[in-house]
């Protein structure tokens, strides 16, 4: 079965510093992806960063960057120079591929805290 | 345009009663999906769909119904609602593998007293 960890429940960071946001997965699949979600407090659920399985560099999208290390099963999402704004719940999230749908499995998140 | 339209957004259900949760998607997506967020979780797949007509279970189906008539939209049943099924449910549609094509509905904040 397909598992999301992250470790750490609550993380703080100085604006304009970088943060590091852990997670690691376990999947005896040779195919599928792995997301990070953004969660503000107003609930919904924004797409920041994907990474294949198969994809040979990083992702980035921004200020975000996914340090994948396949070997070690994790996929760390760096953001870079914080913002306030960036103050929120994020997930990480893998998918299972099958027949074009894919099945997300979710982590239980870390809290991000950008201090001023 | 207007991507994944859940309603209502928010609703209280008593113990025992029944609702269906509302999902439509204007984006012509094949898959949709239906999630529950419990308080300091993660999302939980209730049930998928793959296309008009087909169905699936996911982690957490029990007490939960779902059809599929349209390729649009994707209601969720609750019969006999339960305090355990007091959670946030998220519907979500794909048109394919790989990240931004993966779009959420805003919520549906359901609480069972």
């Amino acid at each position: 079965a397909q598992k999301i960890t992250q470790t750490q429940p609550g993380m703080f960071v100085q604006e304009k510093e970088a943060v590091t946001l852990d997670c690691t997965y376990d999947t005896s699949d040779p195919s599928y992806g792995l997301f990070w979600y953004k969660q503000p407090s107003s609930g919904e659920m924004i797409f920041l960063i994907y990474q294949g399985s198969y994809d040979q560099q990083n992702a980035t999208e921004g200020r975000y960057s996914l340090n994948f290390q396949k070997a070690r099963k994790s996929a760390n999402l760096v953001i870079s120079a914080s913002q306030l704004g960036d103050s929120a719940m994020y997930f990480c999230a893998m998918s299972r591929n099958g027949g074009g749908s894919e099945k997300l499995v979710f982590g239980k998140g870390t809290k991000l805290t950008v201090n001023p | 345009n207007a991507g994944v339209t859940q309603t209502p957004k928010f609703r209280i259900l008593k113990i025992g009663q029944s609702m269906t949760l509302q999902c439509a998607q204007d984006m012509n997506h094949n898959y949709m999906y239906w999630y529950r967020q419990d308080p300091g979780m993660g999302l939980k797949l209730i049930y998928y769909s793959v296309g008009a007509g087909i169905t699936d279970k996911g982690e957490v189906p029990n007490g939960y119904n779902v059809s599929r008539s349209t390729t649009e939209d994707f209601p969720l049943r609750l019969e006999l609602a339960a305090p355990s099924q007091t959670s946030v449910y998220f519907c979500a549609s794909s048109y394919s593998t790989g990240g931004a094509g993966y779009t959420f509905g805003s919520g549906t904040r359901l609480t069972v007293v």
